[in-house]
This record gives structure tokens, sequence and C-alpha cells, in this order.
């Protein structure tokens, strides 16, 4: 079944403890993406990567990093997270981005709901 | 940066009735505009996307339109049902510096669309 992982799915953390949110595909898509959903403010993009070993940032990045070592895996690292980070994050990923002259359909994971104490 | 504001935050309808969600953008140079539905506990998945060389475009009872002038799109669902009550959320591509980014995208602040039987 193609799909976008998650994990892990709830985490409960405290102020400066290191943490990775993990992200796979199975559908060899080029693109992925982190956000993170906050009442009122909708989604906002945190990172992305259009390929391997090629990242760039989203609206919001600060506090954050990624890596993209192989095609499947695009995982979320927060070096020391603060209650602000506190948030619903969703990976997604497509074929080859967006802008092209075939639509290209973004896949969402499930969501990772992050509480930073 | 690119800005969308989307507008109503709250929609509430009968069944059969129908239903439109409103969103501007600030950036000329977005080409691609998605809309997604998130329903309770899932990610958000994308149900129909317009570039900017088309103003309309139709899939069943959901509708999307375009206006590059003004810098505003629209979703329409007629015919509503239950089973569409979710939140409504869209987007707009972000040209990176000299056009050629496709990789970011900026989300309006969603509409929590109710519909009641």
């Amino acid at each position: 079944e193609a799909q976008v992982t998650q994990n892990p799915r709830y985490l409960i953390t405290v102020t400066g403890k290191k943490l990775t949110v993990t992200c796979s595909q199975n559908m060899n898509h080029e693109y992925m993406s982190w956000y993170r959903q906050d009442p009122g403010l909708g989604l906002r993009q945190i990172y992305y990567s259009m390929n391997v070993e090629v990242t760039d940032k989203g609206d919001v990045p600060e506090g954050y990093k990624v890596s993209r070592k192989e095609k499947r895996n695009f995982p979320l690292i927060l070096e020391s997270p603060s209650p602000n980070q506190t948030s619903l994050y969703f990976c997604a990923s497509s074929l080859d981005g967006f802008g092209l002259a075939v639509a290209d359909t973004q896949y969402f994971g499930p969501g990772t709901r992050l509480t930073v104490l | 940066g690119e800005n969308v504001e989307q507008h109503p935050s709250t929609l509430s309808v009968q069944e059969g009735d129908s239903a439109v969600i409103k969103c501007t953008y600030s950036d000329s140079a977005s080409n691609y505009f998605p809309w997604y539905k998130q329903e309770l506990g899932k990610g958000p998945q994308l149900i129909i996307d317009i570039r900017s060389n088309v103003g309309e475009k139709k899939d069943q009872r959901i509708a999307v339109t375009l206006n590059k002038t003004a810098k505003h799109f629209s979703l329409h669902i007629t015919e509503t049902q239950p089973e569409d009550s979710a939140v409504y959320f869209c987007a707009a591509t972000h040209r990176g510096a000299g056009g050629t980014s496709y990789g970011k995208l900026t989300f309006g602040q969603g509409t929590i669309l109710t519909v009641h039987p």
C-alpha cells in the first residue's frame, strides 16, 4: 500500500531534550516536506526536500533541522525543543514538487502530535 | 513572502445546499493552487487543484475558480452531504528567487465545514 508513515504518532517531552520524528514513504517520491499545524494558523511549511541531499527552508524553519540521506526517509530533528514547538506535525511527499506541467499529488502522513513541557 | 488568506473560518450548511470557501494570495508569481480536505484525526488529502493557465476546473460536485487579476480563488461544493464535513485548506505555491523553486507551499488558515443532515 502506498503510504507516508510517521513515528512516533504521539510524543510528550521536556524542554531541551533532543528528539527526532521519522518520516518514510514507499512511493519512490523525490519531493518530501514537513509542516506544522496550529489552530487558526493552518499548516505552515518547515522544510522541504526536492531530492536526496537537497533541502530548503519553508516559512518556519527556526528550531528545526532535517536531513535527506536517502530518498525514502526525511527525519525532522528538534535539537533543543521549546514549548512553542508544541504542535501537530505532518510529513508529506510527492513525485516531483509543484508547478510542473503534469499535476502532482502530495500525500500526507497521519501526523505526529508533539507536546513540549 | 507569499501570504494566503482564507475565509470563512467556519461554515455551516444544510445537506443539499452549496458551500463556497474563498482564498486570496499575495504573490503574483504563484501558479499552482491546491485544495485539501482534512478529516478528523487524519492528514490533509488533495481534493482538487488548479493552475494559473486555467480559470475553472470541475470534478463532480467540486469546482475551483481562479481570478489571477484579483489574486483570489474559490472552492465550490454543490449538493453537500454530511460526509463533506471536514476542515478545508487552500494553498498556493511560492516560487523561490529566480522563479525556479517549486518546493514551497503556503496554506490558508483553514475552514471548518459542517453539513447538517
